[in-house]
C-alpha cells in the first residue's frame, strides 16, 4: 500500500535561518506532490505542486521554493525564514497520468521565532 | 475567477442530530470534487470523491454528499452526528480543463458537537 512521511512533526527556528522539510511517497511511481500550508482560518493554501521529477510549479511568491531531486521526494525549502512563514506544512501526494484524490502527510508545525 | 466557498466557518450540533456542511463553487465546468476531514494536528482525510454520474456519492464514517449542477453545491450530510465527527471539514475541487493537477481548497467549517 501508499504511504506518505514528512518530517519533521514540529520545528522552530529562529527568523532568517534556512528550512528543509522533507517529503517521500512509498508504494507508488511517478506521483503528483503537493505542498500546502495552512493558517488558522484560512484554509489550505497550494504552494507548489509536481508532476514529475525536476517540474515544479509556483502557485504562490514568496520566499520559499520546492525541488523534486527524485520521483517520490518533495523538498520545501527556504534561504531565510520571515515570521510570516509560520504555520502548518501538508504534503500530499496523488496518483500520476490523471485526477484522483489527494494523500496527505501528517503535517510539520513551523514556529519561525 | 475560480473559488470555492464555505460559508460557515463553525457549526455546533448536538449529537444524534442531523449535519449538513455546505460547500459552493464558481468553475465554468464540472469540476471534481471532494470533502476532507482533519483532526486537531493531523494531515486530511479523504470522505468521499465525485468526479462524475451518480449526483449522490457515499463515503465514509457514514457521510454522503450531493452534487447539484443548477447550485453549484457540493453539500456533505450526515443522518445522526457522533461526538467523534467533530473535527474541522475542508471541501476541494479541481478543475478538469485547467490543464493542470491542482487542487483548490475551501477555508473549511469547524464542527463542534454537543453531548
Amino acid at each position: 500500500s501508499q504511504t506518505i512521511h514528512q518530517w519533521p512533526a514540529t520545528l522552530v527556528q529562529p527568523v532568517g535561518s534556512p528550512l528543509s522539510l522533507e517529503c517521500t511517497v512509498e508504494g507508488t511511481s511517478n506521483p503528483n506532490l503537493y505542498w500546502y500550508r495552512q493558517a488558522a482560518g484560512r484554509g489550505l493554501q497550494l504552494l507548489f505542486y509536481s508532476v514529475g521529477i525536476g517540474q515544479i510549479s509556483s502557485e504562490v511568491p514568496q520566499n520559499l521554493s520546492a525541488s523534486r531531486p527524485q520521483d517520490r521526494q518533495f523538498i520545501l525549502s527556504s534561504k531565510k525564514l520571515l515570521l510570516s512563514d509560520s504555520g502548518f506544512y501538508l504534503c500530499a501526494w496523488a496518483g500520476g497520468g490523471g485526477w484522483s484524490p489527494l494523500h496527505f502527510g501528517n503535517g510539520t508545525r513551523l514556529t519561525v521565532t | 475567477a475560480q473559488s470555492v466557498t464555505q460559508p460557515d466557518i463553525h457549526i455546533t450540533v448536538s449529537e444524534g442530530a442531523s449535519l449538513e456542511l455546505r460547500c459552493n463553487y464558481s468553475y465554468g465546468a464540472t469540476p471534481y470534487l471532494f470533502w476532507y476531514v482533519q483532526s486537531p494536528g493531523q494531515g486530511l482525510q479523504l470522505l468521499l470523491k465525485y468526479f462524475s454520474g451518480d449526483t449522490l456519492v457515499q463515503g465514509i464514517k457514514g457521510f454522503e454528499a450531493e452534487f447539484k449542477r443548477s447550485q453549484s453545491s457540493f453539500n456533505l450530510r450526515k443522518p445522526s452526528v457522533h461526538w467523534s465527527d467533530a473535527a474541522e471539514y475542508f471541501c476541494a475541487v479541481g478543475d478538469p480543463t485547467s490543464g493542470t493537477y491542482k487542487y483548490i481548497f475551501g477555508t473549511g467549517t469547524r464542527l463542534k458537537v454537543l453531548a
